[in-house]
């Protein structure tokens, strides 16, 4: 069964270091999502792109983050200057379609803690 | 007032019991329900999803949404120990996709 897939699994970066966090999508699916959970929190959505570019971004998804596709398989998450508040789980997203009721395919999570 | 609210739990029953979680919500516009289960660190899993109004049946499963309270409930039926995850209720907000999620309930089954 396809499946969306992230890594690293764990990142352990320094404050005010960069970060790339990696997804590949499922090979069909057009949309794509990264979420984040910081621990004992909600799931909370961060971005959401299509057709190469964003469609919606959070109140979170500030001029510190960015997204990418650059290629054909990967999506990217790319943090620039990390804070400390940005330790969470960060997971990757796709969906065929956008519409209501489309399932969403989570892949398993990348686990970044920031010192 | 939060869009999604979930009592975390956690919640812990014997094997064979009914399993009842909960969720409300506070946007009348919203349309899709889903329910996500999510193993300990793993991604979110779809379970089922439910579209307006009524119930919706899937094995053990049950997916109940009442539009006119903004509540929505999952019922599992005779819950095994392999049922044990955290529970997470969402909205699809809008046709944009953006899922909205409730806290989550992280449930035990004890054999």
């Amino acid at each position: 069964e396809p499946e969306v897939t992230q890594t690293p699994s764990h990142q352990v970066t320094q404050m005010g270091q960069e970060v790339i966090l990696r997804c590949v999508p499922i090979s069909n699916h057009l949309y794509f999502y990264w979420y984040r959970q910081i621990l004992g929190q909600k799931v909370e959505f961060l971005v959401s792109f299509y057709n190469n570019e964003i469609s919606e971004k959070s109140e979170i998804f500030d001029d510190q983050f960015s997204v990418e596709r650059p290629d054909g398989s990967n999506f990217t998450l790319k943090i620039r200057s990390t804070k400390l508040e940005d330790s969470a789980m960060y997971f990757c997203a796709s969906s065929k379609t956008s519409g209501s009721g489309e399932t969403q395919y989570f892949g398993p999570g990348t686990r970044l803690l920031v010192l | 007032q939060k869009e999604v609210e979930q009592d975390p739990g956690p919640l812990s029953v014997p094997e064979g019991a009914i399993v009842s979680l909960n969720c409300t919500y506070s946007n009348s516009a919203f349309q899709y329900f889903m329910w996500y289960r999510q193993y300990s660190r793993k991604g979110p899993e779809l379970l089922m999803y439910t579209y307006s109004s009524g119930n919706k049946e899937d094995g053990r499963f049950t997916a109940q949404v009442d539009k006119s309270s903004k509540y929505i409930s999952l019922f599992i039926r005779d819950s095994q120990p392999s049922d044990s995850a955290t529970y997470l209720c969402a909205i699809i907000y809008n046709q944009g996709g953006k899922l909205i999620f409730g806290q989550g309930t992280e449930l035990s089954v004890k054999p």
